[in-house]
């Protein structure tokens, strides 16, 4: 079965940071493309970035260029994103997807998510 | 960056009656070469994750109801539900995967009348 958890999330203030985690399981993860999608509170979705399997393509939406950044760990079967210059419009739930077999940004599994507020 | 626009943003349909639900890309996710439409359908029930449907802007996903179809090409889609159950309320979103930035459109609630 696969399974994605997600965590790392939690109140920071605006200028701040936060890294999320994302551990997978039940599937080789070192064969998929991985993505965060976040979805603000009561708002639609929103993807943010993707990895490729070996970490040799990687893709952010413009917002977060710059600021965030994705990395995997195919050894430890994870998926992180550093989140730098955190904004208020950065608070959303933070989900993993493991992408569809062969079509990449197509996300066909998801994790629950993690909650990220930032406010002061 | 392509925008996905879905409408109606909600709809309230009776029990066993026809949920149809579009979605227009403003360029074309048709990708000549394999003659493949790059679109996709999700359904997001309150505080769950989004559960991918549809991909291929027609293909169902494995475990999904045949009530659940989808069609369309290059930039107008649609996604239909030919009886809906009670357990088919829910926000539905269409996405993009032909270029990133990968996109969504608004979403549509789905209600029974």
């Amino acid at each position: 079965e696969v399974q994605l958890v997600e965590s790392g999330g939690g109140l920071v203030q605006p200028g701040g940071s936060l890294r999320l985690s994302c551990v997978a399981s039940g599937f080789t993860f070192s064969t998929y493309w991985m993505t965060w999608v976040r979805q603000a509170p009561g708002k639609g979705l929103e993807w943010v970035a993707s990895i490729k399997q070996d970490g040799s393509e990687i893709y952010y939406v413009d917002s977060v260029k710059g600021r965030f950044t994705i990395s995997r760990d195919n050894a430890e079967n994870s998926m992180s994103l550093q989140m730098n210059s955190l904004r208020a419009e950065d608070t959303a739930l933070y989900y993993c997807a493991r992408s569809f077999p062969r079509i990449g940004w197509l996300s066909q599994y998801w994790g629950q998510g993690t909650l990220v507020t930032v406010s002061s | 960056d392509i925008v996905m626009t879905q409408s109606p943003d909600s709809l309230a349909v009776s029990l066993g009656e026809r949920a149809t639900i579009n979605c227009k890309s403003s360029q074309s996710v048709l990708y000549r070469s394999n003659n493949k439409n790059y679109l996709g359908w999700y359904q997001q029930k309150t505080g769950q994750p989004p559960k991918l449907l549809i991909y291929w802007a027609s293909t169902r996903e494995s475990g999904v109801p045949d009530r659940f179809s989808g069609s369309g090409s290059g930039t107008d889609f649609t996604l239909t539900i030919s009886s809906l159950q009670a357990e088919d309320v829910a926000v539905y979103y269409c996405q993009q995967y032909y270029t990133t930035p990968v996109t969504f459109g608004g979403g549509t609630k789905v209600e029974i009348k």
